[in-house]
């Protein structure tokens, strides 16, 4: 199952910088997107999420873009902290309600 | 805040036993869920459910898998002959709307040898 891809592994990023995180889907009938943050020995932590009738969706630090003709979408942590330090999953949803998730980026983000 | 429980965090079996992996799900919550991450994979689906049955499952939900809400708050997977290849983190998780924010558990990191 390879719908939903995360291509960079892994991203280090300066704290206080902008973290860039990027998700490609292959599936036009997704029509909900959700980033999950999972900690070591912890479960994913939902993030934030974006419908496909959307192009953007704000939460504090924390920014989803969707771009549906080129079937991307992107997540901005703006300003990054110490604490954004964990594995950022894309998951997507379609019309059979069932999410798939993309492999994950690690993000560092260095004091 | 409220939030999903998973028993026991780490199990160790023999190849062939059967084990119980146990979840309680968000109270108000109306669909469960059953993910599971092999080590360096992604994420995987196993199955949903809503109204005390089977709403979705993945190829990877197989005979040996069962689900089961034996009262109102414990949701369980049972794996009934573990397999080496069932080795895995299986993550609950609940939601109150359909794969909609899902609420994840912290894991039950299963070893089979």
């Amino acid at each position: 199952d390879q719908q939903v891809k995360q291509n960079s592994p892994s991203l280090s990023v300066q704290e206080g910088r902008i973290s860039i995180l990027n998700c490609d889907y292959t599936n036009s009938m997704f029509d909900y997107f959700l980033w999950y943050k999972k900690y070591p020995a912890e479960g994913p932590t939902f993030l934030i999420s974006i419908s496909s009738i959307k192009d953007k969706n704000e939460d504090g630090r924390f920014t989803v873009f969707l771009n549906k003709s080129a079937k991307h979408l992107s997540l901005h942590i703006v300003p990054s902290q110490p604490g954004d330090s964990a594995v950022y999953f894309c998951a997507a949803r379609g019309n059979d309600y069932k999410l798939s998730f993309g492999a994950g980026t690690t993000v560092t983000v260095r004091a | 805040e409220p939030e999903v429980t998973q028993t026991p965090s780490h199990q160790v079996t023999q190849m062939g036993q059967e084990v119980i992996l146990r979840c309680v799900p968000i109270s108000n919550h109306l669909y469960f869920y059953w993910y599971r991450q092999i080590l360096g994979q992604k994420v995987e689906f196993l199955v949903s459910f809503y109204n005390n049955e089977i709403s979705e499952k993945s190829e990877i939900f197989d005979d040996q898998f069962s689900v089961e809400r034996p009262d109102g708050s414990n949701f369980t997977l049972k794996i009934r002959s573990t397999k080496l290849e069932d080795s895995a983190m299986y993550f609950c998780a609940s939601s109150p709307f359909n794969n909609e924010k899902l609420f994840f558990g912290s894991g039950t990191q299963l070893s089979v040898l």
